[in-house]
This record gives structure tokens, C-alpha cells and sequence, in this order.
């Protein structure tokens, strides 16, 4: 059964540091979501990408952050300079198309969890 | 706007008993609703899903019904097995601002004890 995958699983950083979070969608969809969830808080919508560009973002998804879609299978989150409060557990996810009314299933990766130091 | 409130945890039962978790909704147009379950080491796996009012999502022995006039989308299940411990989140998309972004609610780990 095809799958969403991440790496690293864990990742811990220095304050200051760029980190780039990488996952791999499943292969025919079109949608592509990174989520993250600080411990003991909701998981929180950052950012969803769709045709090689943003789609949707949150207030959280500041000029830190930005993401890419460097070939045809890799989906990237990149943090430009690590601040303590980053750290969390950060989900990728993806889906097929889905239109304004519509729904489809986003399906979730295991999670990369960053520690900043 | 949009949030979800859901049951705080952990829950622990013994298997066989009879399992609920609370979640309530605000959202500001006509949402989705759904439960996601994430098994230790795993991602997060759509479990059940609403999509208008009155509409009951079921799978695995796990169902929920979704109540509009009490904004609510609780979780039950009649009779828990070890094999259900996970954490569990519930979840809203408000499906009229075209954006499927999912709001969701905090988790709630489920313990089931032999």
C-alpha cells in the first residue's frame, strides 16, 4: 500500500540553524501539506502546495519558513533560522486533487520530530 | 473561526469496555468532520469521516455521529481491544472556503489494558 514517508525521524539542531524537513507524497497525488504539533498542543495547519506553488498558509507560516518540491518526488520544509519555540513534531501529508466543496483524504507521513537546543 | 475541542487524556481501559471520546466543533461554515487514529511509530490514518449533519462515520467497531445542534462529533466504540491503544485526534475541514486544511483537536491517548 503506497505510503507517505519522512526523514529524518528525529533531528535535533543548534538555535540559529537551518533545517530542511524532507518527505516523500504518494506518487499520484497532487496536494502536499506540512502540519506540525508542539507537544501537548493541537496539530496546526502550515502550509498546503499544489502545481509548484502555496495553495494555502497559516499565520504560523512566517518568512522562516518555506517549502519546495526539488523533483518529482521529494516535498521539502525548510526553516531558515531554528528558534526554540520550532520545536514540535512536524507531519507531512498529501491527497488527490480536491476542489472548493470537495474533500479527499490526506493521508500523513509518521512525522519528523525537531528539537532545537 | 474554526477550532476543535476534544476529550483531554490519557484514557485507559480494560479491553471489552465501552469506549468514548468527546469532541466538539466550532466552525464558522459547513465542515467536514472526521477521527484520526495514530498507532505508536505510525502517521496519522483517517479512521472515520462526516461530511453533513446526521451522517454517522463508522469503521473498525468505531463510529460517530455528526450533531450539528450540539456541534459535536463524539467518538465511541462498544467494546475496546488491546489493538486499538493509540492516540486519536478529531478533525474539521471547512469545506466552504474551498481550503482543505484540517483543523484538529489535541489528541487523546488511548490505553487498553488486557
Amino acid at each position: 500500500e503506497p505510503e507517505v514517508t519522512q526523514t529524518p525521524s528525529h533531528q535535533v539542531t543548534q538555535m540559529g540553524q537551518e533545517v530542511i524537513l524532507r518527505c516523500v507524497p504518494i506518487s499520484n497525488h497532487l496536494y502536499f501539506y506540512w502540519y506540525r504539533q508542539i507537544l501537548g498542543q493541537k496539530v496546526e495547519f502550515l502550509v498546503s502546495f499544489y502545481n509548484n506553488e502555496i495553495s494555502e498558509k497559516s499565520e504560523i507560516f512566517d518568512d522562516q519558513f518555506s517549502v519546495e518540491r526539488p523533483d518529482g518526488s521529494n516535498f521539502t520544509l525548510k526553516i531558515r533560522s531554528t528558534k526554540l519555540e520550532d520545536s514540535a513534531m512536524y507531519f507531512c501529508a498529501s491527497s488527490e486533487f480536491s476542489g472548493r466543496g470537495a474533500y479527499n483524504e490526506q493521508f500523513f507521513g509518521p512525522g519528523t520530530r525537531l528539537t532545537v537546543l | 473561526g474554526n477550532s476543535v475541542t476534544q476529550m483531554e487524556g490519557p484514557v485507559t481501559l480494560s479491553e471489552e469496555a465501552f469506549l468514548t471520546i468527546n469532541c466538539t466543533y466550532t466552525a464558522t461554515g459547513y465542515p467536514s468532520l472526521f477521527w484520526y487514529v495514530q498507532y505508536p511509530g505510525e502517521g496519522l490514518q483517517l479512521l472515520l469521516k462526516a461530511t453533513k449533519a446526521d451522517d454517522k462515520g463508522s469503521n473498525k467497531g468505531f463510529e460517530a455521529t455528526y450533531r450539528k445542534e450540539t456541534t459535536s462529533f463524539h467518538l465511541e466504540k462498544g467494546s475496546v481491544q488491546v489493538s486499538d491503544s493509540a492516540v486519536y485526534f478529531c478533525a474539521l475541514s471547512d469545506r466552504m472556503t474551498g481550503a482543505n486544511n484540517l483543523f484538529f483537536g489535541t489528541g487523546t491517548r488511548l490505553t487498553v489494558i488486557p
